[in-house]
């Protein structure tokens, strides 16, 4: 079966400093991980993604990091800002299906300045 | 580029109705998918849809169901209408075949009284 888990639930940090986000999943056939972040009143907005052959990827303040064996992957934001306030989501592919992301359920990132 | 553009943004609408949502997908792309949001439940997929044909289905009843045009426009349906069909309705488009690498739009919020 297709099975998600994202912890934590809810992350504070302060202003500057570091947070990760870790999404568990349980389909071994799942080939593609992207991270969403959704603020309030707005549709989930893709910030990183990456792909089974790849185990690390980073966007400036921003990197994912993949392991396929554990079946887990994970979201990290180095210098946080209040902006990166919002809901965090993983959401792997469905393996084998099309167009289907199942999604966690998601993780409150609250960055006090 | 504009992004994906969903129509109503919000609609009140009463048990045993139907409604009939609208997505037109980012210039370019041909998969769209939508997911029903809900505190309880989460982010779920619906179905997709590539090329007009239905490609992939989520779990929910036949009272859900949509199409997509020529124009890679669309629409999705919900047949008599119950309270917990009340969530954010939200489309996403892709231009990858597997319709993975997905672009959420604003949602619609669809309240069922």
């Amino acid at each position: 079966g297709e099975n998600v888990e994202q912890h934590p639930s809810t992350l504070s940090v302060q202003e500057g400093d570091s947070a990760v986000i870790k999404c568990t999943y349980s389909d071994s056939a799942s080939n593609y991980f992207p991270w969403y972040k959704q603020e309030l009143g707005k549709g989930p907005q893709l910030i990183i993604d990456i792909r089974s052959n790849v185990g690390e990827k980073k966007d400036q303040r921003i990197a994912v990091t993949l392991n396929k064996t554990a079946k887990h992957f994970s979201l990290h934001i180095t210098e946080t800002q209040p902006e990166d306030s919002a809901v965090y989501f993983c959401a792997p592919d469905g393996s084998g299906n099309t167009g289907k992301l199942i999604f966690g359920q998601g993780t409150t990132l609250q960055v006090k300045p | 580029k504009a992004g994906v553009t969903q129509t109503p943004r919000y609609l009140i609408k009463t048990r045993g109705q139907q409604v009939t949502l609208s997505c037109s997908p980012i210039s370019g792309h041909r998969s769209v998918s939508w997911y029903q949001q809900t505190p309880g439940q989460g982010l779920q997929f619906l179905f997709e849809y590539f090329s007009e044909t239905q490609r992939n289905k989520g779990n929910f009843p036949g009272r859900f169901s949509g199409r997509q045009f020529s124009n890679s426009r669309s629409e999705m349906n919900v047949s008599t209408l119950e309270l917990g069909d009340s969530a954010l309705y939200l489309c996403a488009s892709s231009f990858r075949d597997r319709g993975l690498e997905q672009y959420f739009g604003p949602g619609t919020r669809l309240t069922v009284t």
